[in-house]
């Protein structure tokens, strides 16, 4: 069935680095990607998305790069800050249902960023 | 926030207990969902809906049923609960364009 793997499990940066969370899925026919923060205790919440038909993707200090050839996408996060401490979690969409919401998650990311 | 309740928020049962979890949107949204998430694992799915009475199993489906009787409530039932079934159970919606809104989950214990 379909899969999606994530790396690494846990990331300890300083604050002010950057850091990179990788994805790789199985299903040819994906064609959303999105990622979700999830801090202690709450809800996970979409930080942002990708569609196949687009390469890199910008949001102030995060990015998110999708290579269709390879089947991976990546997780940019520059000038870190404490408070982007949480689990990341990156997703893609089933069997190219990229408007239903069905989606695989990776296992997740922990992601630390020393003060 | 997305208008979406799940309850209850906490849950102590015993194992072979029936067990029934409710999630209530108020978006009107056609898709909605129920995911486990456990350590290691991330979110699985469990089960979907497309619309009232419309439903589907996803990856870990054994041990639940679903009902949607109405585009608002969309309703997770253990028949029978198994200490295998811990876990903290998210709901989410989706209005046709990709993206989760997620409840505030439910954790549910077996013992």
């Amino acid at each position: 069935g379909e899969n999606v793997e994530q790396h690494p499990s846990t990331l300890s940066v300083q604050e002010g680095d950057s850091a990179v969370i990788k994805c790789t899925y199985s299903d040819s026919a994906s064609n959303y990607f999105p990622w979700y923060k999830q801090e202690l205790g709450k809800r996970p919440q979409l930080i942002i998305d990708i569609r196949s038909n687009v390469g890199e993707k910008k949001d102030q200090r995060i990015a998110v790069t999708l290579n269709k050839t390879a089947k991976h996408f990546s997780l940019h996060i520059t000038e870190t800050q404490p408070e982007d401490s949480a689990v990341y979690f990156c997703a893609a969409a089933v069997g190219g249902s990229g408007n239903t919401g069905k989606l695989i998650f990776g296992q997740g990311t922990t992601l630390q960023v020393k003060p | 926030d997305a208008g979406i309740t799940q309850s209850p928020r906490h849950k102590v049962t015993e194992t072979g207990t029936p067990v029934t979890l409710r999630c209530h949107q108020t978006e009107n949204h056609r898709y909605m969902y129920w995911y486990r998430q456990d350590p290691g694992h991330g979110l699985r799915l469990i089960h979907y809906s497309y619309g009232v009475k419309d439903t589907d199993k996803g990856e870990v489906s054994d041990g639940y049923s679903v009902s949607r009787s109405k585009t608002e409530d969309f309703l997770l039932t253990l028949e029978s609960a198994t200490s295998s079934q811990t876990s903290v159970y998210f709901c989410a919606i989706s209005g046709g364009v990709g993206e989760l809104f997620f409840g505030e989950g439910s954790r549910l214990t077996v013992l």
